[in-house]
Parts: structure tokens; sequence; C-alpha cells
């Protein structure tokens, strides 16, 4: 079965870090390219990162460019987001998902459950 | 900066009648290989998002035929031949050809 498993989420103060993981089963993880999306409480859908399946190219949202890192170890199927310098605005669910190539532009066909951000004092 | 615009921003429908949701994009999204990179996702309560529709017309694996996109360019359209109970959720439709792509405000779609 194909699956996606986010951890790491928590509760951290503005100005801290988080880092959150993705574990990938059911499928060649290196294949694939993979995404971060998150959703504020209330709010719609926003893609913040994503990752080529080789890690080759990557991309980000203006919103989170120079203060967050994905990154993929393809011999653990893990995903990673490292969050710095994190703001109130961070606050949300942050899912992870698989692209259904190993590009990363469309077709966002398999998501995680999400792991909940809390970015307060 | 790009914006997507969806309407109705609220859909209320009846089971086994049909339903259509609009989204419009700032820019064309009709990619020089002749492809438009439009998607359709699903939230439906308490879950996920799913993809329902990639490259503007293609169903993805799974996506009952009752689901049809069409449009190109700047205008597209989602399609629901025959309502079911189960299709109620947000629809959001996501420009997917500018990174890191843009989705729309979502389209809630509820039971009359």
């Amino acid at each position: 079965e194909v699956q996606l498993l986010e951890s790491g989420g928590g509760l951290a103060q503005p100005g801290g870090s988080l880092r959150l993981s993705c574990a990938a089963s059911g499928f060649t993880f290196q294949n694939y390219g993979m995404a971060w999306v998150r959703q504020a409480p209330g709010k719609g859908l926003e893609r913040v990162s994503a990752i080529h399946g080789s890690a080759s190219s990557s991309y980000y949202a203006d919103s989170v460019k120079g203060r967050f890192t994905i990154s993929r170890d393809n011999s653990q199927n893990t995903l990673n987001l490292q969050m710095n310098s994190l703001r109130a605005e961070d606050t949300g669910v942050y899912f992870c998902v698989r692209f259904f190539t190993s590009a990363i532009y469309y077709g966002m066909d398999v998501w995680g459950q999400g792991t909940t951000v809390t970015v307060s004092s | 900066d790009i914006v997507m615009t969806q309407s109705p921003l609220s859909l209320p429908v009846t089971p086994g009648e049909p339903a259509s949701i609009s989204c419009r994009c700032s820019e064309s999204l009709l990619h020089r290989n002749g492809y438009n990179y439009l998607d359709w996702y699903l939230q439906k309560p308490g879950q996920s998002p799913q993809l329902l529709i990639y490259s503007g017309s293609t169903r993805a694996s799974g996506v009952p035929d009752r689901f049809s996109g069409s449009g190109s360019g700047t205008d597209f359209t989602l399609r629901i031949s025959r309502v079911e109970a189960e299709d109620v959720g947000i629809y959001y439709c996501m420009q997917t050809l500018h990174t890191p792509g843009t989705f729309g405000p979502g389209t809630k779609v509820d039971i009359k």
C-alpha cells in the first residue's frame, strides 16, 4: 500500500525552528517528485516546496524562500522540511505529497494525513 | 503574481443532478507542448485533498467518470455529470505551469 506518514509537527515560538519528516512506503521513492503543501486553519491550500525525484531541482513559495529547506534521502525513503525563522503565519497543517512522476509540476496523487505546526509565543 | 479565481465559491447541489465549477487563471496555462497545466483537487470533510484531474482534462487513476475537466488557456471547467452524496467537499483548481503553483480559493459543494 502506498503510504506517506508525516512527523515532526508541534508548537514552536516565533523565530524558532522545526523539522518535518515524511516516511514513504509502498513505492519506489526515488522515482517520484515530492512536495509539501500546507493549509492554514480554515483556509485554502498552498504548495510550500517541491523536490525532483533525483533531488536535482527544487523550488519554494516566496512566503518561505530563504527560511525553509526541502531535502530527501532516497536511501531512507524520507522527505524532510527544515523550517527556520518561523512566523505565526506558518501555522497550519503540513501535508507530504507525491507527484505521479519524478517531475515536480502537476499531478499530486498521494497525500499524507498531515502534521500540525503551531507557531505561537 | 498569478491569480486563480473560482466560481461559484459555494455550490449547493441536488444528488443526481449535474454540477459545474469554473476556474480562471490570470495567465495562460497552455504550454508549448500542447498541454494545459491545470489540476483539480477535492478535499472531502476531515480528509486530505485528492487529485481528480490533471493537465486540464485527464482523470486521475480511480476517479469516477462522472468527473470531467475541460478548457484551455485561462478558462477551465470541472463538471460532475450526476452528483452523488460522497462528492461533497471543497474543490480546488491549481495552476502548475508557474512554480511553485497556485491554488484557487476553493468551491464548497454541499447537498441542498
